[in-house]
C-alpha cells in the first residue's frame, strides 16, 4: 500500500464512547499530522509530530489525545467528544517539517458524534 | 488566528470553459500551495510554489505566486467534468510556526456538460 491511509474511513460514536482514529503512512516521511475539517471552515491544525516527538498542539481540547509510537503512524485516541466535535479528521505527512517539505493527505476518516 | 482569504467560494460553469481563482493574505508567504479534494477523499497537492512571481503549470492547470507574495491564483484551463470538486489554497509565511501550513475555506467548482 502506498502514500497515508487512514482507518476507518467514517466512524459513529456517542458522547461516552472511547474510540481511536489510526493513520499510517508508507512515504518514509518524519512529520506527521492531524487536522480537523468542518464545513465551511478552513482545515485547523490539530497535532503536529515531528521525529515521533510532539512539537506543536494547537489548543486542542484533552478529549483529543495523539500518539505517535513510531514515526509511520499517527492515532487520534478519542474520549468523551461532543457534537461539535464531528467532522472530517485528516492526516497528512511530510518529509520533514518546514519550507519545501510539502504535506500528504490520506482520506479522512468522517467521525460522527451523536 | 491568520486566514487566508480565497474567492469565490463556489463556481458553476460549462464544460470547455476556463476557471479563475485566487488566495490573498495580509501577510507575506513563502510558499503557496494549491490542492485539490474529493468528495470523501483527502485533498491532493496540485502545485507548489516558492519563489515570487513564479508561474507553474500541471496539465490544465497554472498558478503563480504573486509578486506581492501576498497572493496566488490558479487557472484551469478547458474544464472538464473531472475538474469537479474543492480547491484549496495554502500558505506557509515568514516567521510562523515552523514548515505549518494555513489554508484558505475553498472554491468549490461545479461543471456541467
Amino acid at each position: 500500500e502506498t502514500g497515508v491511509t487512514q482507518t476507518p474511513r467514517h466512524l459513529v460514536m456517542g458522547m461516552t464512547n472511547k474510540k481511536s482514529l489510526k493513520c499510517e503512512q508508507h512515504l518514509g516521511h518524519n512529520a506527521m499530522y492531524w487536522y480537523k475539517q468542518s464545513a465551511k471552515k478552513p482545515l485547523e491544525l490539530m497535532f503536529v509530530y515531528s521525529l515521533e516527538e510532539r512539537v506543536e498542539n494547537n489548543s486542542v481540547p484533552s478529549r483529543f489525545s495523539p500518539e505517535c509510537p513510531n514515526s509511520s503512524h499517527l492515532f487520534l485516541h478519542l474520549h468523551t467528544l461532543q457534537p461539535e466535535d464531528s467532522a472530517l479528521y485528516l492526516c497528512a505527512s511530510s518529509q520533514d517539517r518546514g519550507s519545501y517539505n510539502e504535506q500528504f493527505f490520506g482520506p479522512g476518516t468522517r467521525l460522527t458524534v451523536l | 488566528g491568520q486566514q487566508l482569504n480565497q474567492s469565490p467560494q463556489s463556481m458553476f460553469i460549462q464544460e470547455g470553459e476556463d476557471v479563475s481563482m485566487n488566495c490573498t493574505s495580509s501577510s507575506i508567504f513563502n510558499t503557496w500551495l494549491w490542492y485539490k479534494q474529493d468528495p470523501g477523499e483527502g485533498p491532493v497537492l496540485l502545485i507548489a510554489l516558492y519563489k515570487a512571481g513564479e508561474l507553474t503549470s500541471n496539465g490544465r492547470l497554472t498558478a503563480q505566486f504573486g509578486i506581492t507574495r501576498k497572493d496566488s491564483f490558479l487557472n484551469i484551463s478547458a474544464s472538464i467534468p473531472s475538474d469537479v470538486g474543492i480547491y484549496f489554497c495554502a500558505g506557509r509565511n515568514y516567521g510562523g510556526s515552523q514548515g505549518n501550513l494555513i489554508f484558505g475555506k475553498g472554491t468549490k467548482l461545479s461543471v456541467k456538460p
